[in-house]
């Protein structure tokens, strides 16, 4: 168990509609990254949050949106779904602002989102 | 841009044995983190081990280890003594601190089968 908490495990939905993905990361940690997984293009960086503020964007859809609240806690939310969206999403945790690299990611077990 | 390469995407082990699995990166970072994830069936991804650029020595976890040779740029995971539990995904990634970007990109993995 890595500490890193994400609900909920499983997501069914319909296309056009929009969902929430939580995570809430390791005691202590105060950098949380949101990764999506898919059989295509395999393991992508979304984005970053450290301490509540917005430190680095990846290949993140504008469609998609996230944010870390006070208690550290980050959402994803994903609107106007499309089949393509399906894939696993990950978040992980850390404890600095990865100013250097040997911060270790924990990850979460992940938010399977199935869109039908 | 950094960029990982997996060369294996499937590799089979006999029980008890060891396996390299093997992993090449770019990068032109001076400080660079180099990591390795498992993920089994199950989906979670399981931090293993991690080797910083300026580490003269090779990193060991348990029955882990890192092969790193600089110079040629790669990473190669080390596991001795393989266990029917090993079978699972492995992706190789490293983390580098380009301007406001810090991020993880990953290889596309090595399926490891372990045949008892």
């Amino acid at each position: 168990d890595s500490g890193v908490t994400q609900t909920p495990k499983h997501l069914i939905t319909a296309t056009g509609q929009r969902v929430t993905l939580r995570c809430s990361p390791r005691s202590g940690d105060l950098s949380v990254y949101w990764y999506q997984q898919s059989l295509d293009q395999g393991l992508q960086f979304l984005i970053q949050y450290y301490n509540g503020e917005e430190r680095a964007k990846g290949n993140i859809l504008e469609r998609f949106s996230a944010q870390q609240f006070p208690d550290l806690h980050s959402e994803l939310n994903l609107s106007s779904l499309e089949l393509g969206d399906s894939a696993l999403y990950f978040c992980a945790s850390s404890v600095r602002d990865q100013e250097d690299s040997t911060d270790t990611q924990y990850f979460g077990p992940g938010t399977r989102l199935t869109v039908l | 841009a950094q960029k990982i390469t997996q060369t294996q995407p499937g590799m089979f082990v006999q029980e008890k044995e060891a396996v390299t699995l093997d992993c090449t990166y770019d990068t032109s970072d001076q400080s660079y983190g180099l990591f390795w994830y498992k993920q089994p069936s199950s989906g979670e991804m399981i931090f293993l081990i991690y080797q910083g650029s300026y580490d003269e020595q090779n990193a060991t976890e348990g029955r882990y280890s890192l092969n790193f040779q600089k110079a040629r740029k790669s990473a190669n995971l080390v596991i001795s003594a393989s266990q029917l539990g090993d079978s699972a995904m492995y992706f190789c990634a490293t983390l580098y601190s380009g301007a406001g970007s810090y991020q993880l990109t990953f290889g596309k993995g090595t399926k490891l089968s372990v045949i008892p």
